[in-house]
């Protein structure tokens, strides 16, 4: 089955400085590749997502990019602000338009923003 | 438009014992999913429901149970608790199955004594 792993566990950054988190998947059938930001004891909530028709996706201060030949993605966030502090997920899931929408999460990035 | 919803939010319980949590989804959405997170690590597959079939089952135990109704929400059921089932259990609802956005519930947690 598919197994992602993502890195790094810790990332500290001084606010205005950029964020950048990997992660490396094993299915090379997997081509739809969301990330979720996690609050403390809230839900995972999706900021970003990308399929593997796209090498590159940006939405504000957020961009992720994937090189399916390496089969690995990150996230990059730019400017950062205390308020980004939270646990981000990336994830791997399988064919779009199949039914079986099983998503494989990493193990987590607590990203602490110091203002 | 509501969110995923998903009921009880905490709840303790003793080994042995049985429970059940429960999931509406968007409306809309014809898939749920199931997910088990354990404090300090990303939420692991459980189930995967579309149109009322199971489409997909994680490595858990058959002590696990889940099922979706007409109107697609859905329950989980566990059996015979262990210590080491407390965790977050989260639902997700997306349109359909794999390759579209899945929305989380904000979770039940589930804790036992």
């Amino acid at each position: 089955g598919e197994n992602v792993e993502q890195h790094p566990s810790t990332l500290s950054v001084q606010e205005g400085d950029s964020a950048v988190i990997k992660c490396t998947y094993s299915d090379s059938a997997s081509n739809y590749f969301p990330w979720y930001k996690q609050e403390l004891g809230k839900r995972p909530q999706l900021i970003i997502d990308i399929r593997s028709n796209v090498g590159e996706k940006k939405d504000q201060r957020i961009a992720v990019t994937l090189n399916k030949t390496a089969k690995h993605f990150s996230l990059h966030i730019t400017e950062t602000q205390p308020e980004d502090s939270a646990v981000y997920f990336c994830a791997a899931s399988g064919t779009p338009g199949t039914s079986y929408g099983k998503l494989t999460f990493g193990q987590g990035t607590i990203l602490t923003v110091h203002p | 438009d509501a969110g995923v919803t998903q009921s009880p939010t905490h709840l303790i319980k003793t080994r042995g014992q049985h429970v059940t949590l429960r999931c509406s989804p968007i409306s809309g959405h014809k898939s749920v999913s199931w997910y088990q997170q354990v404090l300090g690590q990303g939420p692991q597959f459980i189930f995967q429901y579309y149109e009322k079939e199971e489409r997909g089952r994680g490595n858990f135990p058959d002590r696990f149970s889940a099922r979706q109704f007409p109107n697609y929400s859905s329950e989980l059921n566990v059996n015979a608790l262990l210590l080491g089932d407390s965790a977050l259990y989260l639902c997700a609802s997306s349109l359909e199955g794999g390759g579209t956005e899945a929305f989380f519930g904000q979770g039940t947690r589930l804790t036992v004594v």
